[in-house]
């Protein structure tokens, strides 16, 4: 299984940007890199996904490395609304069985 | 749209009660899912649906089942409850799997249940 790395846990400042980092050095060609987050007492909810290029939407951009090993959520400006789990996923493309691989995840912590 | 609707939010079974927890998606997704999250823990696969009438296997299944009758439902059927499915069930839906931008996870709130 292709598998992501992240830190435990950040703190950023309220309005301030944010870069969590993810590793995926097994990542395959054709994975999509995925990122989620998890608010407190909720399910997961879509941030972004990208393959290769650079993405931006209006929730956040993901950067992505140009040998794919690695890539960074940037959020622009954290809000305490902000202030969630953060998955890095990659679909597991070996064993064809449709799942996202989620891993601990990164614990955003946003100060007033 | 509802999106992804899960009953019920709370659940406190004694070992070896069943139970069947319910989740509807409103959004004519193909795709659906069922995980648990443990505490502390990132989400794993029990089982997972491709439409109606196919369903397989994810990461963890013993101790579930599931049907998929129609689009719409996908409920999950714990048979003789343990202390070690004591989790937080998710259930989600997608319109694809193919990797691409069509496959976004869409998750329901989740239902809490404790095994004692």
């Amino acid at each position: 299984d292709a598998k992501t790395t992240q830190p435990n846990s950040m703190e950023s400042n309220e309005e301030e940007p944010v870069h969590l980092p993810c590793n995926h050095s097994t990542i395959s060609g054709t994975d999509y890199i995925h990122w989620y987050r998890q608010l407190p007492s909720q399910g997961p909810e879509y941030v972004i996904h990208g393959l290769t290029s650079n993405v931006n939407n209006r929730m956040a951009s993901l950067a992505i490395a140009e040998d794919r090993k690695s890539s960074t959520l940037i959020l622009h400006r954290a809000t305490l609304r902000d202030a969630a789990v953060y998955y890095c996923i990659l679909r597991d493309t070996l064993a064809g069985t449709y799942k996202y691989i989620f891993g601990t995840g990164t614990r955003l912590k946003v100060l007033a | 749209n509802a999106g992804v609707t899960q009953t019920p939010k709370f659940r406190i079974l004694k070992i070896g009660q069943s139970m069947t927890l319910q989740c509807t998606q409103d959004m004519n997704h193909n795709y659906m899912y069922w995980y648990r999250q443990d505490p502390g823990m990132g989400l794993k696969l029990i089982y997972y649906s491709v439409g109606a009438g196919i369903t397989d296997k994810g990461e963890v299944p013993n101790g579930y089942n599931v049907s998929r009758s129609t689009t719409e439902d996908f409920p999950l059927r714990l048979e003789l409850a343990a202390p070690s499915q004591t989790s937080v069930y998710f259930c989600a839906s997608s319109y694809s799997a193919d990797r691409g931008p069509e496959d976004t996870q869409y998750f329901g709130p989740g239902t809490r249940l404790t095994v004692l």
